[in-house]
């Protein structure tokens, strides 16, 4: 039972254009979103989050935007940078549980 | 300041043997996780502490699986009689506070190989 899925494992995107990586969630408990992002042989580092009371959080180049109703939560990244190039993680929690239930990951790769 | 270090980083197993895995967390920080990450997979939730209580243990997949913190700081995950399908990184994680939406710091994994 796959509560949180990320349904394209690889993406392909140019330097200086935007990443959108989507990520659909099963459960409407949920209540607490993340993004992670992971580079070969290191764990996976926190990237921006999202509370179910928001549906949009900026920092900076990362904007993820949360749609409750089609239980769907996206991240965009822009201008893309080579350095973004790494498996990216959701992650959803609910409170009164300290887990955190992840998707499968996509694959980002930033083209020169 | 260090973040959450694992040791050892690759272990290799015989089928049968038990294994022992260190997490280092961040100094001062009270919860403490350990997940599983299958190749090609997201992490799994394994265990969950706060300070030296295990308060979540309903991610360990069987009980050959064990993990403690019995100072409120290191811990170590233990699998007796490990099994092939045991393979994967495993992942600590650590946050400074309680909190569910406190952010987790992870360290690089162990990967384990059980042949």
């Amino acid at each position: 039972d796959q509560q949180v899925k990320q349904n394209s494992p690889s993406l392909s995107v140019q330097e200086g254009r935007i990443s959108i990586l989507n990520c659909d969630y099963t459960n409407s408990m949920f209540d607490y979103f993340l993004w992670y992002k992971k580079y070969p042989a290191e764990g996976p580092t926190f990237l921006i989050s999202i509370s179910s009371i928001k549906d949009k959080n900026e920092d900076g180049r990362f904007t993820v935007f949360l749609n409750k109703s089609a239980k769907h939560l996206s991240l965009h990244i822009v201008p893309s940078q080579p350095g973004d190039s790494a498996v990216y993680f959701c992650a959803a929690s609910l409170q009164g549980a300290q887990k955190l239930v992840f998707g499968q990951g996509t694959r980002l790769t930033i083209n020169p | 300041g260090a973040g959450v270090s694992q040791s050892p980083r690759y272990k290799v197993a015989k089928r049968g043997q038990d294994v022992a895995l260190r997490c280092d967390p961040i100094s001062g920080h009270v919860s403490l996780f350990w997940y599983q990450q299958a190749l090609g997979q997201g992490p799994e939730f394994l265990t969950y502490f706060q300070n030296e209580a295990q308060l979540d243990k309903s991610g360990l997949p069987s009980d050959r699986f064990f993990a403690e913190r019995p100072e409120g700081s290191v811990s170590t995950l233990k699998i007796q009689r490990t099994q092939q399908e045991d393979s994967a990184v495993y992942l600590c994680a650590s946050s400074l506070v309680g909190s569910y939406n406190s952010p987790l710091h992870f360290g690089n994994g162990t990967r384990l190989t059980v042949t």
